[in-house]
């Protein structure tokens, strides 16, 4: 199946300093979805790529998909303490007879934020 | 709207039970999926079913089944269970199509002592 590997698996930084995540496949995507999981919580959808070079932006988080979307990542410009949690980028297996599939979880990129 | 809902939202139960998990999704999402998060495992698939019909199935071992009903609702029941089996057991529910994400449900916080 699909595999991403996403880096970097920790990232601590100072509220208001950047933080990227990136996530690589060894084969084409045929989209991207993000997932963001706050500690105690469930993952939530923050957003679907489909188009090759696609840039999304909200608010202070940018998403951009790899001209031959293999990759992507997510860019959060001057974290907040709100922004700590666990980033996820798992690709859809798809499943048969018109259902949606299902996320292959990885890691993820755990982001602490410190005040 | 309402979310995605799971009952109950935790459970104490013994080695050698079994337990039934139960997942209500939003109004129209037809497509609902299983998900045992452990810290060691991380989030791991465990089966999706669409239109009262399994779809597809991870790689856990026959004591998890599951079923969905003609109103999308989903139950998942875990037999014989191990200590292992100790986790947050999360459902996600999804329109069918491009551009839809997953919503997920608080989860289920299963401990077996």
């Amino acid at each position: 199946g699909q595999q991403v590997m996403q880096i970097p698996q920790y990232q601590h930084v100072q509220e208001g300093e950047d933080f990227t995540t990136y996530c690589n496949s060894s084969t084409t995507l045929s989209n991207i979805q993000w997932y963001k999981q706050r500690p105690g919580g469930h993952p939530v959808f923050l957003i679907q790529l489909v188009k090759s070079g696609e840039v999304k932006k909200q608010k202070r988080l940018t998403f951009q998909f790899g001209e031959a979307k293999k990759n992507s990542s997510l860019h959060i410009t001057a974290t907040q303490t709100t922004d700590v949690g666990t980033y996820f980028c798992p690709p859809i297996s798809p499943s048969y007879g018109g259902s949606q599939g299902n996320l292959i979880f990885g890691k993820g990129t755990k982001l602490s934020v410190k005040p | 709207k309402a979310g995605v809902t799971q009952t109950p939202r935790y459970l104490i139960k013994t080695r050698g039970q079994q337990v039934t998990l139960s997942c209500s999704p939003i109004s129209g999402h037809r497509s609902v999926s299983w998900y045992q998060q452990t810290p060691g495992q991380g989030l791991q698939f465990l089966f999706e079913y669409f239109s009262e019909t399994q779809r597809n199935k991870g790689n856990f071992p026959g004591r998890f089944s599951g079923r969905q009903f003609s109103n999308s609702r989903s139950e998942m029941n875990v037999s014989t269970l191990e200590l292992g089996d100790s986790a947050l057991y999360l459902c996600a529910s999804s329109l069918v199509g491009a551009g839809y994400g997953y919503t997920f449900g608080s989860g289920t916080r299963l401990t077996v002592v």
